[in-house]
């Protein structure tokens, strides 16, 4: 069975601070991707990485960057935390190539006072 | 640009079918895809469709994918308080995941006695 785990379900940080957020995926699945999810927007994708020190920006990159120097670990950063990115975080992992199955890890809900 | 409409809400009663839809935009998806999200808990992908199917059937669910008008719908039969969650409809271009998927805000399925 494919894993994918977040760090902690549940954060609370104070605005400014810098936040890391840790995902790690056991079945050595190049694509890692982050997400956040809003009651009425639904998904969005911040930024994606398809292979060590790779990365992408995703729909709303904005006040986030992402480091992924091992394959099965992808980091989210929020180098100043504000209100605006309480949200619930949700990381996902998929094999390039044939593979199109997104794996989700349990999602970390993120709340910035 | 890429959207993937669905409605907020669907509420059944126990034993009966239910069919979530869902309209995209981009024409030149690939896979379409549905995720099941239970309370509390990360997405749980539940089947995917390749755009040159017109169906797929996987023990309760049915997918059905009408390319020309861009509509996807799922069709849970006999449905049970189990199947209670949100349903997220995806996209995706390329089936290796490495873009992410754009997501529809999520369908909210109710399960009356």
């Amino acid at each position: 069975d494919v894993k994918v785990t977040q760090s902690s379900r549940y954060l609370v940080k104070r605005t400014g601070e810098k936040v890391f957020l840790e995902c790690v995926q056991d079945m050595d699945h190049e694509n890692m991707f982050w997400y956040r999810q809003d009651p009425g927007l639904g998904l969005r994708l911040i930024y994606f990485s398809y292979d060590v020190k790779m990365k992408e920006k995703g729909d709303i990159p904005e006040g986030y960057s992402v480091s992924r120097e091992k394959k099965e670990r992808f980091s989210l950063i929020l180098e100043s935390a504000s209100t605006n990115q309480t949200s619930m975080y949700l990381c996902a992992s998929s094999k390039a190539g044939a593979t199109y199955e997104q794996y989700f890890g349990p999602g970390t809900r993120l709340t910035v006072t | 640009g890429e959207d993937v409409e669905q409605s907020l809400f669907l509420s059944v009663r126990e034993g009966d079918s239910s069919v979530i839809n869902c309209t995209y935009t981009d024409s030149s998806s690939t896979y379409l895809y549905w995720y099941k999200q239970e309370p509390g808990a990360g997405l749980q992908l539940l089947t995917y469709i390749f755009s040159n199917m017109d169906m797929k059937q996987d023990q309760r669910l049915t997918v059905l994918l009408n390319k020309k008008d861009k509509h996807l719908s799922l069709r849970i039969a006999d449905t049970q308080t189990g199947d209670s969650a949100i349903y997220f409809c995806a996209e995706s271009i390329r089936g290796g995941g490495a873009d992410g998927l754009t997501f529809g805000k999520g369908t909210h399925l109710i399960i009356q006695p």
